[in-house]
């Protein structure tokens, strides 16, 4: 099975900005979860989509958002960027279903705020 | 707020050794307890998942044990290779999954 990929790998955007980021999760899988990692704040949760639904969101202001279709690749959207949105974005899916929930990480993107 | 703690520090161990690895949490114990691995420029890779009803769980040379009295949990990897190396977090289950900060773990010839 392919693994879960996110487009684009790297970002480099300007203050201000918006950005949109991808992620494909591994085929059946039908939760797909978002996480900011920082040095300093190490793995943060976003939010997590399940069928098309958000499930779960973590503490993150409004201009953090995200979507999930219904072939359950999921795409986030920051808009109005900051400095401190610099960091690398990781997706994770997983089956969700009544097995254990494992999640499958993704390679993340790395987005850069100047 | 929940809060999980591990060792900021790195731990550095010989080849051969056994490396344990520790998170402690606060408050609520978890629905379960997850053990991960990641290396730089990665994403974390899912090592190991156990219960709050079990004890311990074996996989390979990895051993996790969740102590809910103690609120602990220890992670063990016996025979330690330089290929070990990496940062290993652990991540408790509530109404989401929360990580903590990760311990580095260097293993030397």
């Amino acid at each position: 099975k392919a693994g879960v990929t996110q487009t684009p790998r790297y970002l480099i955007k300007t203050r201000g900005q918006q950005v949109t980021l991808s992620c494909s999760p591994i085929s059946g899988h039908r939760s797909v979860s978002w996480y900011q990692q920082t040095p300093g704040q190490g793995l943060q949760f976003l939010f997590e989509y399940f069928s098309e639904t958000q499930r779960n969101k973590g503490n993150f202001p409004g201009r953090f958002s995200g979507r999930q279709f219904s072939n359950s690749r999921s795409e986030m959207n920051v808009s109005t960027l900051e400095l401190g949105d610099s960091a690398l974005y990781l997706c994770a899916s997983s089956f969700s279903g009544s097995r254990s929930y494992e999640q499958y990480f993704g390679p993340g993107t790395r987005l850069t705020v100047t | 707020s929940q809060k999980i703690e591990q060792n900021s520090e790195a731990l550095n161990i010989q080849e051969g050794k056994t490396a344990t690895l520790t998170c402690n949490y606060t408050n609520y114990s978890p629905a379960y307890l997850q053990w991960y691995r990641q290396d730089p420029g990665r994403g974390p890779v899912f090592l190991l998942l156990i219960r709050e009803n079990e004890k311990e769980k074996r996989k390979e040379r990895l051993k996790v044990t969740f102590d809910t009295t103690l609120k602990q949990s220890l992670f063990h990897i016996t025979a330690s290779q330089p290929a070990d190396s990496a940062t290993y977090l652990c991540a408790l289950k509530f109404d989401k999954l929360i990580f903590g900060t990760g311990t580095r773990l260097q293993v030397f010839p």
